[in-house]
C-alpha cells in the first residue's frame, strides 16, 4: 500500500457526461501528479499541482481540469466525455516537485465511457 | 526532450533463471531514472531509482538495475526469477533535471511503453 488513495475505483458513464476523480496524497506530500494509462497512448502525464498551485501541464485535454484543495487532496474533472477517454487514471504524490524524491502511485480509477 | 525506450514488449523467463528487462534513455543533462512495476488491476509500485553514485542500484523484491552511461541504458535485473514477478514493468525518466528552488520545475515522469514479464514454473 503506497499511502495514496483514489476514489472511486471504477466509474462507468455515458458519452457527454462529466465525472470527478478524487485523490488523497500520502501524509506530508505536497505534490500531486495525474497520469492517464490507455492501451494506445501508454502512461501519459496530465497535470501537476504543488501545495495548491498548478505547476505543469502535460497532454491534458481542454475538457479536463484539476485542482488541489487546502487539505492537499486533488480532483480531476473530466467533462464532455468521449469513448476515447476510457482509461485508467492514476494520481501520484511526492514531497516536493523538483527534488529527487520518489513519486508514489495510487491504485487508480478505471473509467469506462459507453 | 527526455525519453525512454523499452525495446521488448514481452520477456519470458523460467523460474529460477536470471531476468533482464531492458531500458534505454535519451536525456539532456544528468539522467534521473526509475523502475516501476504494475501487477494486474493494481497501481504502479516503485522498485528503484538512479540519481547519482554507484552504477548498480538495489531495489525492492530483490531487483537491481545497472546504469550504463556509455550505452545510455538502465536495465532491470534479478538473479533468480519468481513466478510472482510476472507483471508489467515500466522504466521512467524525470521530465527535467531538479532545480534548487523548485520553481517551475517539471517533476513529472516520462514512461516507456512497458515490458510484460512472464515467469513460468
Amino acid at each position: 500500500d503506497s499511502g495514496v488513495t483514489q476514489t472511486p475505483k471504477h466509474l462507468i458513464t455515458a458519452t457527454g457526461q462529466r465525472v470527478t476523480l478524487r485523490c488523497s496524497p500520502r501524509s506530508g506530500d505536497l505534490s500531486v501528479y495525474w497520469y492517464q494509462q490507455s492501451l494506445d497512448q501508454g502512461l501519459q502525464f496530465l497535470i501537476h499541482y504543488y501545495n495548491g498551485e498548478e505547476r505543469a501541464k502535460g497532454n491534458i485535454l481542454e475538457r479536463f481540469s484539476a485542482q488541489q484543495f487546502p487539505d492537499l487532496h486533488s480532483e480531476l474533472n473530466l467533462s464532455s466525455l468521449e469513448l476515447g477517454d476510457s482509461a485508467l487514471y492514476f494520481c501520484a504524490s511526492s514531497v516536493v516537485p523538483g527534488g529527487l524524491d520518489t513519486q508514489y502511485f495510487g491504485p487508480g480509477t478505471r473509467l469506462t465511457v459507453l | 526532450a527526455q525519453s525512454v525506450a523499452q525495446p521488448e514488449d514481452q520477456v519470458n523467463v523460467a523460474e529460477g533463471n536470471p531476468l533482464t528487462v531492458k531500458c534505454t534513455y535519451s536525456v539532456s543533462g544528468n539522467p534521473y531514472l526509475f523502475w516501476y512495476v504494475q501487477y494486474p488491476n493494481r497501481g504502479l509500485q516503485f522498485l528503484l531509482k538512479y540519481i547519482t553514485g554507484d552504477n548498480l542500484v538495489k531495489g525492492s523484491y530483490g531487483f537491481e538495475a545497472e546504469f550504463n552511461k556509455s550505452q545510455t541504458s538502465f536495465h532491470l535485473k534479478k538473479p533468480s526469477a519468481l513466478v510472482s514477478d510476472s507483471a508489467l514493468y515500466f522504466c521512467a525518466v524525470r521530465a527535467d533535471p531538479p532545480r534548487v528552488n523548485y520553481g517551475g520545475s517539471q517533476g513529472n515522469l516520462i514512461f516507456g511503453k512497458g515490458t510484460k514479464l512472464s515467469v513460468k514454473p
